[in-house]
């Protein structure tokens, strides 16, 4: 089955400690990207990659960091995770021949930082 | 800068009727995509349908069809027969039809749908 997977799913750490959120897709898309949903604020888009070893910030790059060293994942990494990074977090995929720029996003995953 | 704004906080249908939720959006562009996207309490994200601003002719999937105004820069879904399983949150998003090397999405605040029985 084509699909993004993300992992956790759901997760609750404390402030500082480094986390990893990974993603993977199976669909051989080039492009990935990760957005945080908050409550009044939409999805907003962190990072996005259109290729292997090619990443670039979105909107709200500030506090993470991110890697594509394979084509199929693009985990996102929280050096030192701080309350104001708690929402719920999407990696979403595309081919580059999706002309309508169509995403295929994984089932989430919700982040505490206490 | 282009937005998509959803006017509508909240909406409720009755189990098999009709519900319009609309959208409305700003861009100079002149070629472009609009998207609905589902989120049901799963969370997960889920395409309903998207239109091509340069078709003219609605989208249509199933019960879900669009009435895109380009002119208005409005782009409303309306759910027909709707179901239970309808309920859910609902994004309207745009994307440029030249995204260079970010397919970013831009995305309204949501319209959560209820379906009553």
């Amino acid at each position: 089955e084509a699909q993004v997977t993300q992992n956790p799913r759901y997760l609750i750490t404390v402030t500082g400690k480094k986390l990893t959120v990974t993603c993977s897709q199976n669909m051989n898309h080039e492009y990935m990207s990760w957005y945080r949903q908050d409550p009044g604020l939409g999805l907003r888009q962190i990072y996005y990659s259109m290729n292997v070893e090619v990443t670039d910030k979105g909107d709200v790059p500030e506090g993470y960091k991110v890697s594509r060293k394979e084509k199929r994942n693009f985990p996102l990494i929280l050096e030192s995770p701080s309350p104001n990074q708690t929402s719920l977090y999407f990696c979403a995929s595309s081919s580059r021949g999706s002309g309508a720029n169509v995403l295929t996003f994984g089932a989430g995953s919700r982040l505490t930082v206490l | 800068a282009q937005t998509v704004t959803q006017s509508q906080p909240e909406m409720s249908v009755q189990e098999a009727e009709t519900v319009t939720l609309s959208c409305t959006y700003d861009t100079s562009e002149s070629d472009y995509y609009l998207f609905w996207y589902k989120q049901p309490p799963s969370r997960q994200m889920i395409l309903v349908i998207r239109q091509e601003a340069y078709k003219q002719q609605n989208a249509t999937e199933n019960r879900f069809s669009v009435n895109f105004q380009k002119a208005a820069k409005s782009f409303s879904l309306k759910i027909s027969d709707s179901q239970l399983g309808d309920a859910a949150m609902y994004f309207c998003a745009y994307s440029p039809y030249n995204a260079g090397n970010n397919r970013k999405l831009i995305w309204g605040l949501g319209t959560s749908l209820a379906v009553n029985p």
